[in-house]
């Protein structure tokens, strides 16, 4: 199975940096994302790394290390409307050609003025 | 514009009464997914289908059923609802193989109540 950990929650201020955490244990790792939930709202995709280092696109950039087990989601020049739940979500191989998500429970981040 | 299509987006129901959760993606997608996501619990996979008539559980499938007759369409069955079943649920599809840098397009979501 899988093992999938986060913060619950974080807070941070409108113009900074902040970056949450993820640290996963699984066999036959196949890629890690992450997704931005809005409250009430389906998840969108924001990033997707597979091989070490880090991906920017824009104001985030996501970073992973397999060998650690270990990713986080950095979020540039906050905005308020950057408030929303983050999940972690780790794919990997299963039996009979299936790639597997599971996801984490979710960081809940609040932008504050 | 390719989307999953989930209806109804609200439902409100009684216990026991059988209910359906209709789920269509365009996107001539072959993997697809049922979750529910609860406070605290995060998204956690109900069912699962690789293809037309391929399905198998996931991590929560008790209580509920699923079908894949044709490849756009993935509708969640729930023949007995219980309360324990109040949740929000996604569908969600998937190209299968590499790469599938998006993974998951997801529906607009079920918020369902059963009284």
């Amino acid at each position: 199975g899988q093992n999938i950990d986060q913060p619950t929650e974080m807070t941070a201020t409108e113009g900074a940096i902040v970056q949450i955490n993820c640290t996963y244990q699984t066999s036959g790792f196949n890629g890690l994302f992450w997704y931005q939930q809005h409250a009430g709202e389906a998840p969108t995709f924001l990033s997707y790394n597979v091989l070490d280092g880090l991906e920017e696109k824009g104001r985030f950039s996501s970073f992973l290390s397999r060998s650690k087990g270990y990713s986080y989601l950095l979020l540039k020049e906050l905005q308020m409307k950057d408030s929303a739940s983050y999940l972690c979500a780790v794919r990997d191989n299963r039996s009979g050609g299936y790639q597997k998500v599971t996801f984490g429970t979710g960081t809940k981040l609040q932008v504050i003025p | 514009e390719a989307q999953v299509t989930q209806n109804p987006r609200y439902l409100i129901t009684v216990t026991g009464k059988k209910l359906t959760v209709t789920c269509s993606q365009n996107m001539n997608h072959e993997y697809m997914s049922w979750y529910r996501q609860d406070p605290g619990l995060g998204l956690r996979q109900i069912y699962y289908s690789m293809n037309v008539e391929v399905t198998d559980k996931g991590d929560v499938p008790e209580g509920y059923k699923v079908s894949r007759k044709e490849k756009r369409n993935f509708p969640l069955i729930l023949e007995s609802p219980s309360p324990n079943q109040t949740s929000l649920y996604f569908c969600a599809s998937s190209p299968k193989g590499q790469p599938t840098f998006y993974g998951y397009t997801f529906g607009s979501g079920t918020r369902l109540t059963v009284v």
